[in-house]
């Protein structure tokens, strides 16, 4: 229950295009959901994030939909550009909990 | 970069010898993280701190211990190296337990 399933492990996306990052949880006491970006070498650092009283939450061209029936999430990338080739990471937590963190997403973006 | 530094940044060891990473911060974080990332596990908490001298255990703590005696310091010691402990470590620091993680540079660890 305290899983978070990511997918897909890795993602090619042209220049320009969408890119979608999928998340999955189980434990319906989570109520805070980040997503993290990881450049090679580098530390994650805090992409966007959602709590569940709301449906979408955008910033710029990232955008978190979340599904509290399906319980899953999702990172959209819009006009994905090659400088958004990055490992990427959802997570979710409950309330003074630790973050449970997903597997992480090897995102490429083709010129 | 939230005034976050992890030392060393590089370390090679040999199997069983004792080995421990120090993380410093500058911004009076209340909480302290130490994270091995590993290739298809993405991130496993080892340990974390939520003030001076109080910690706890997380996912993946066999093998390792933790000492926060100054705010500002979190030490993640590795009593005696194996070589499943080959990682990527990073330091993480936060003001509550569930807000912004703001993580260190990593150390990269091989044991020999």
């Amino acid at each position: 229950q305290q899983q978070v399933k990511q997918s897909p492990q890795s993602l090619i996306v042209q220049k320009g295009g969408i890119s979608i990052i999928n998340c999955a949880y189980e434990n319906t006491a989570f109520d805070y959901f980040p997503w993290y970006q990881q450049f090679p070498g580098k530390g994650p650092a805090l992409l966007i994030a959602i709590r569940p009283d709301v449906s979408e939450k955008k910033e710029g061209r990232f955008t978190i939909s979340f599904n509290k029936s399906a319980k899953q999430f999702s990172l959209h990338i819009m006009d994905s550009q090659p400088g958004d080739s990055a490992t990427y990471f959802c997570a979710a937590s409950k309330r003074n909990y630790q973050l449970i963190w997903g597997a992480g997403t090897k995102l490429i973006i083709k010129p | 970069d939230a005034g976050i530094t992890q030392s060393p940044r590089h370390k090679v060891t040999e199997t069983g010898t004792p080995v421990t990473l120090r993380c410093h911060q500058t911004e009076n974080h209340r909480y302290m993280y130490w994270y091995r990332q590993d290739p298809g596990h993405g991130l496993r908490l080892i340990h974390y701190s939520y003030g001076v001298k109080d910690t706890d255990k997380g996912e993946v703590s066999d093998g390792y211990s933790v000492s926060r005696s100054k705010t500002e310091d979190f030490l993640l010691t590795l009593e005696s190296a194996t070589s499943s402990q080959t990682s990527v470590y990073f330091c993480a620091v936060g003001y509550s337990g569930t807000d912004t993680q703001y993580f260190g540079p990593g150390t990269r660890l091989t044991v020999l």
